[in-house]
């Protein structure tokens, strides 16, 4: 069974950083390129941000551009999104995604963790 | 990178047909066939409906096709049953080799 799990939301000020993960089984990891999408408490869904199979292109939106970084570790199986400099509108609710592997749609998608921006 | 438009809600009765629309530009939706659909139930995780267009993946119901035309790509759901009412949004590929998802649209069976 493919299962992905976020971690590491929580509540941070306006300028401060959180580091989010994305524990993945059920597939072999290695394979997939992954996606984090984040959905703002009572708004549509966002992409955030892509990484290819071994983490050597990436690939982001303009809002977090600069600010945020994702990476995997395949050897652990897991999904990373490093958020820096965070915002009030960088609150949401983080998933990760697989994307399929016949291209361009994300198969699997985790239950998500709340992120959120405030003082 | 502005979001894909679809229309804000939709609603139909039991048995009925509907369409969402999915509007892009030539720099997304017009240029590739990477458009894919997705069902979200409220307080759950966005559900695959359909992916490049006008597939389903395994255990998808037919009552859910795709399609497109220029900027323009729709999701259409027949035989319109109660378990349907949920939010839906399309997604797809763009020149700038990243994603862009439409603002969704919430669909009611009445």
């Amino acid at each position: 069974e493919v299962r992905l799990v976020e971690s590491g939301g929580g509540l941070v000020q306006p300028g401060g950083s959180l580091r989010l993960s994305c524990a993945v089984s059920g597939f072999t990891f290695s394979s997939y390129w992954m996606h984090w999408v984040r959905q703002a408490p009572g708004k549509g869904l966002v992409w955030v941000s892509r990484i290819n199979t071994d983490g050597s292109v990436t690939k982001y939106a303009d809002s977090v551009k600069g600010r945020f970084t994702i990476s995997r570790d395949n050897a652990k199986n897991t999904l990373y999104l490093q958020m820096n400099s965070l915002r009030f509108e960088d609150t949401a609710l983080y998933y990760c995604a697989r994307e399929g592997s016949g291209w361009c749609y994300l198969d699997y998608w985790g239950r998500g963790t709340l992120v959120t921006a405030s003082s | 990178q502005s979001a894909l438009t679809q229309p804000a809600s939709v609603s139909g009765s039991p048995g009925q047909s509907i369409t969402i629309s999915c509007t892009g530009t030539s720099s997304d939706v017009g240029t590739y066939n990477y458009v894919s659909w997705y069902q979200q139930y409220p307080g759950k995780a966005p559900k695959l409906m359909i992916y490049e267009v006008n597939n389903r993946p395994s255990g998808i119901s037919n009552r859910f096709s795709g399609s497109k035309s220029g900027n323009t790509a729709s999701l259409t759901i027949s035989g319109l049953q109660a378990e349907d009412e949920a939010d839906y949004y399309c997604s797809s590929y763009t020149t700038s080799s990243t994603w862009v998802f439409g603002g969704g649209t919430k669909l009611t069976v009445l």
